[in-house]
């Protein structure tokens, strides 16, 4: 059984198409975050959150704690956003369960 | 600004050698960890630290050892390396348990 699960585990776009990934949890917690890992490996933090929404650029993560579901948004997608996605989220101390990531492909 | 540094970036290992895997940040972080991704699954935690001499064990910590003498440095040992350790190994840090998440480019080790 898995404390967070991500959905769809691949996901392959057009360019400019609005993307939506999932995370739902099973626990309670203290912050989500979202990261972004790229094909040679790297991963950046993007977001953390503990409710309500947050926007960069064209990115927007939202996060409903009562549902314990959270959705990472892209808009005018572009293939530099082709990467996996992850959803982790913290318990209280340093205790952090991860998913799987969400694998996107922007086709140009 | 360099981050999070870890070293090095590729290895195969025999069965039974042993190895560390060299992390360091440059951003006075007090917490620190060592993660390791398998095909297919999240990634989980190894060992973490949360200031200098003192570690703790995460998820998944059987086979390796870690230390803290410094702020900055967090090396990760294995010893008598099994191939269940072939993994990419990422080290992190944060300044505190409810900030930003700094990763390192990960380590590709292969125990043959």
């Amino acid at each position: 059984k898995n404390e967070v699960e991500q959905s769809p585990q691949n996901l392959t776009a057009q360019e400019g198409e609005f993307i939506t990934i999932n995370c739902s949890y099973s626990v309670g917690i203290s912050a989500l975050h979202w990261l972004q890992q790229h094909p040679g490996g790297g991963i950046v933090s993007l977001f953390m959150l503990s409710s309500g929404k947050k926007k960069h650029g064209r990115l927007i993560a939202t996060i409903n704690i009562q549902e314990k579901h959270s959705s990472l948004h892209i808009t005018a997608s572009h293939p530099r956003d082709s990467a996996v996605y992850i959803c982790a989220v913290r318990l209280t101390g340093n205790q952090f369960y991860f998913g799987t990531g969400t694998s996107l492909t922007v086709i140009p | 600004n360099a981050g999070v540094t870890q070293t090095p970036k590729f290895r195969i290992l025999k069965i039974g050698q042993s190895m560390t895997l060299q992390c360091t940040q440059d951003m006075n972080h007090n917490y620190m960890y060592w993660y390791r991704q398998d095909p297919g699954m999240g990634l989980k935690l190894i060992y973490y630290s949360v200031g200098a001499g003192i570690t703790d064990k995460g998820e998944v910590p059987n086979g390796y050892n870690v230390s803290r003498s410094t702020t900055e440095d967090f090396p990760l040992r294995l010893e008598l390396a099994a191939p269940s350790q072939t993994s990419v190994y990422f080290c992190a840090s944060s300044l505190g348990p409810g900030n930003t998440i700094y990763f390192g480019e990960g380590s590709w080790l292969t125990v043959v």
